[in-house]
C-alpha cells in the first residue's frame, strides 16, 4: 500500500525566515511520482512540482525548492525567504506511474503559517 | 479556459436528504476525478472517469453515492440520504491522459464544494 506522511501538522515563522517542509513516502513500486500542492485559504489545490522515481535532481524554481532522496523516501519542499503569500496548506502527494496519476495518495498536510 | 468548475460551492443539508454536485472540468481534458477532503486531513481518491467511462471507483464511494459523466464533459455527484459523516470538501479535478507509460498527468483541482450535513 501507498502511504504518504507529513509529520509536520502546523509551522509559523516569520516572514522572510526559511522554512522546510517534509515529506516521508511509502511504495513497493519502482517506478512512481511525487506531487507538491499548496492549498490556500481559497480551497482551490494548486500545482507545484511533480518528480518521478528516476529523477533524483534537485529542482528550485524562484523561492521553491525541493530534495527529493530515495535512499530516505523523502521528498521535502523549502521555501526561502518565505513571504505572507505563501501562507496556505502544502500536501505531498504519491502516485503509481502505471495509474497514470489518476490515483493520487496525499499527505495530511503542513499548515504553514507566514507572520508579518 | 477558465479552470475546473464547481457548483455549488457550499451546501448545508438535513440528514437524510440527497445532493448533488456538478463539475465542469477544463474542455480538452479526457479525465474527471472525485477526491473528499475532510477536514484536516488531505483528500482522498472517490473516484475517476475517462470520457464518459467511470474506470474505477473507491471503497470510500458507498451504495449511497453515484457519479456521473454521461456526454464526457461535466460531471455530478449524488450522495443520497445524506449522513452526518458525508460532511466533507468534494474536490473535483481533470487531467489530460495521454497514454499509459506516457508519464503522470498533472490534475488540476477546482476550489471544491463544501457540504454540511445537520
Amino acid at each position: 500500500a501507498q502511504k504518504v506522511t507529513q509529520a509536520q501538522t502546523e509551522i509559523s515563522v516569520v516572514e522572510k525566515e526559511d522554512v522546510t517542509l517534509d515529506c516521508v513516502y511509502e511504495t513497493r513500486d519502482t517506478t512512481y511520482y511525487l506531487f507538491w500542492y499548496k492549498q490556500p485559504p481559497s480551497g482551490e489545490l494548486v500545482f507545484l512540482i511533480r518528480r518521478n522515481s528516476f529523477d533524483e535532481q534537485n529542482e528550485i524554481s524562484g523561492r521553491y525548492s525541493w530534495n527529493f532522496q530515495k535512499s530516505t523516501s523523502s521528498f521535502n519542499f523549502t521555501i526561502t525567504a518565505s513571504q505572507v503569500v505563501d501562507s496556505a496548506v502544502y500536501f505531498c502527494a504519491l502516485s503509481s506511474s502505471i495509474q497514470g496519476a489518476q490515483k493520487l495518495v496525499f499527505g495530511q498536510g503542513t499548515r504553514l503559517t507566514i507572520n508579518p | 479556459d477558465t479552470g475546473v468548475s464547481q457548483d455549488p460551492r457550499h451546501k448545508i443539508t438535513k440528514r437524510g436528504q440527497n445532493v448533488t454536485f456538478r463539475c465542469d472540468p477544463i474542455s480538452e481534458h479526457n479525465r474527471l476525478y472525485w477526491y473528499r477532503q475532510t477536514l484536516g486531513q488531505g483528500p482522498e481518491f472517490l473516484t475517476y472517469f475517462q470520457n464518459e467511462a467511470q474506470l474505477e471507483k473507491s471503497r470510500l464511494l458507498s451504495d449511497r453515492f453515484s457519479a456521473e459523466r454521461p456526454k464526457g464533459s461535466f460531471s455530478t455527484l449524488e450522495i443520497q440520504r445524506t449522513e452526518q459523516g458525508d460532511s466533507a470538501m468534494y474536490l473535483c479535478a481533470s487531467s489530460f491522459f495521454r497514454g499509459r507509460f506516457t508519464g503522470a498527468n498533472v490534475l488540476t483541482f477546482g476550489a471544491g464544494s463544501r457540504l454540511t450535513v445537520l
